[in-house]
């Protein structure tokens, strides 16, 4: 299996700009996580899905931060508009719930936001 | 309570010898406590995790001591060689079928040659 595939690995856009990344979870896993690593505050979580559904959205900061998940295979995390306390390292990883409560992580996002 | 305090914040051990990272936690909810290890550019792994029904768990160079009564969990890595170089965080969540991992905020692991 490739693992968990992100894109585009690296990001960088001007304030007010609307930001699209994306990610491919592990085939079979039924969770997907979106993370955002910064220095200061370290691994927040975003958002939490299950089956494709929503289940956790408390650590989305605010309404400018968006995230969909049409199928098993594909999930989407949206800011719009961007503004420069964004720029960060934004992860997603899947997992198996289910089965064992491993993260698996795709290499990430870096965004930078000018 | 939802903290998970981790130190140190960085680390330089010689080639050879032990690194030590600990983590400290508050929610007695806790029950799975791994730790990750991050490489630059590259996302974070699982490297080795533990139950609080145990004291200890080893994995080759890589030991986590587990003192549930103090609720703190710590990573030991033997023989440190500069291939271990990179970022640890510990994590903690409340089990099976639990979503939430609450991380620490990382260790930077430097190893000289």
């Amino acid at each position: 299996d490739a693992g968990v595939i992100q894109s585009p690995r690296h990001e960088v856009t001007e304030m007010g700009q609307e930001v699209t990344l994306r990610c491919k979870p592990i085939s079979g896993h039924n969770s997907l996580f979106w993370y955002r690593q910064t220095m200061m505050r370290g691994l927040e979580l975003l958002i939490y899905f299950n089956n494709n559904v929503p289940i956790d959205d408390s650590g989305m900061p605010e309404d400018r931060f968006s995230a969909k998940m049409p199928n098993a295979s594909f999930s989407t995390l949206k800011i719009q508009p961007s503004e420069p306390r964004d720029s960060a390292v934004y992860f997603c990883a899947s997992s198996q719930q289910e089965v064992n409560e491993k993260l698996f992580f795709g290499s990430g996002t870096q965004l930078s936001v000018l | 309570q939802q903290q998970v305090k981790q130190s140190p914040q960085s680390l330089i051990v010689q080639k050879g010898g032990i690194s030590i990272i600990n983590c400290a936690y508050e929610n007695t909810a806790f029950d799975y406590f791994p730790w990750y290890q991050q490489f630059p550019g590259k996302g974070p792994a699982l490297l080795i995790a533990i139950r609080p029904d145990v004291s200890e768990k080893k994995e080759g160079r890589f030991t986590i001591s587990f003192n549930k009564s103090a609720k703190q969990f710590s990573l030991h890595i033997m023989d440190s060689q500069p291939g271990d170089s990179a970022t640890y965080f510990c994590a903690a969540s409340t089990g099976p079928g639990t979503y939430k991992y609450i991380f620490g905020t990382g260790t930077r692991l430097k190893v000289l040659a």
